[in-house]
């Protein structure tokens, strides 16, 4: 079946420096990636929607600067926090889709990264 | 605006059923999702409904009613490994996935 690998699983960095977050899908070509962020006890945030080869779309509230996304290939997205603050703290899971129109099964996940910026 | 409604949390003994609810409002409807997550880990793909109905699988099953706005995921036999947040998520006329809270399910000896 479809894998995304994501990585790492868990970060801890200082205030004030930056982490990136990889997701590679493994077997498939992944024509959307999703970033969420879910702090503990709630429901996965969705931050930004990325296709491959252009900017991505960011949800209200999510500082574009702050969060840098790149999905430059089918294959391999990246989300960058920048400038990490303890309130960045948080679980960010990436989902990859195949295929918007035909295969409304294609989302997976992968399998997040724990950020605790200190 | 969109929203998805489900019960915080639910106890339930092993051995058991127990029924999760989930109610959804949507900018158009492509369908809904249930998603099984564990603490710590991402979600793994549980089911999907776009048509009316009861889709059984296993020991788990997920009924929708559009014009209701409703949808169910039953859970028979529990086990103790079934303890996990159970997420309901409906997808939108643009593809994107509204998520809901999760429901909390713990499982009692």
């Amino acid at each position: 079946g479809a894998v995304v690998s994501q990585h790492p699983s868990r970060v801890i960095c200082k205030s004030g420096t930056s982490v990136k977050i990889e997701c590679r899908s493994l077997d498939f070509q992944a024509t959307t990636m999703f970033w969420y962020r879910q702090f503990p006890k709630k429901s996965l945030m969705l931050m930004a929607t990325s296709n491959e080869g252009s900017k991505a779309t960011y949800e209200q509230g999510v500082e574009k600067d702050k969060f840098l996304i790149n999905h430059a290939s089918l294959t391999l997205s990246t989300l960058t926090v920048t400038s990490a603050h303890p309130e960045d703290s948080s679980f960010y899971i990436c989902s990859a889709r195949r295929d918007r129109d035909r295969d409304l099964y294609g989302y997976t996940f992968g399998s997040g990264t724990r950020l605790t910026v200190v | 605006g969109q929203n998805i409604d489900q019960p915080t949390e639910m106890t339930a003994t092993e051995g058991a059923i127990v029924q999760i609810n989930c109610t959804y409002q949507t900018s158009g409807f492509n369908g809904l999702f249930w998603y099984q997550q564990h603490a710590g880990e991402a979600p793994t793909f549980l089911s999907y409904n776009v048509l009316d109905g009861l889709e059984e699988k296993g020991r788990f099953s997920s009924f929708l009613s559009r014009s209701k706005g409703y949808s169910y995921l039953l859970l028979k036999e529990l086990q103790m490994k079934d303890s996990a947040s159970y997420l309901c998520a409906a997808m939108d006329s643009n593809y994107q996935l509204i998520w809901g809270a999760g429901t909390k399910l713990i499982i009692k000896p």
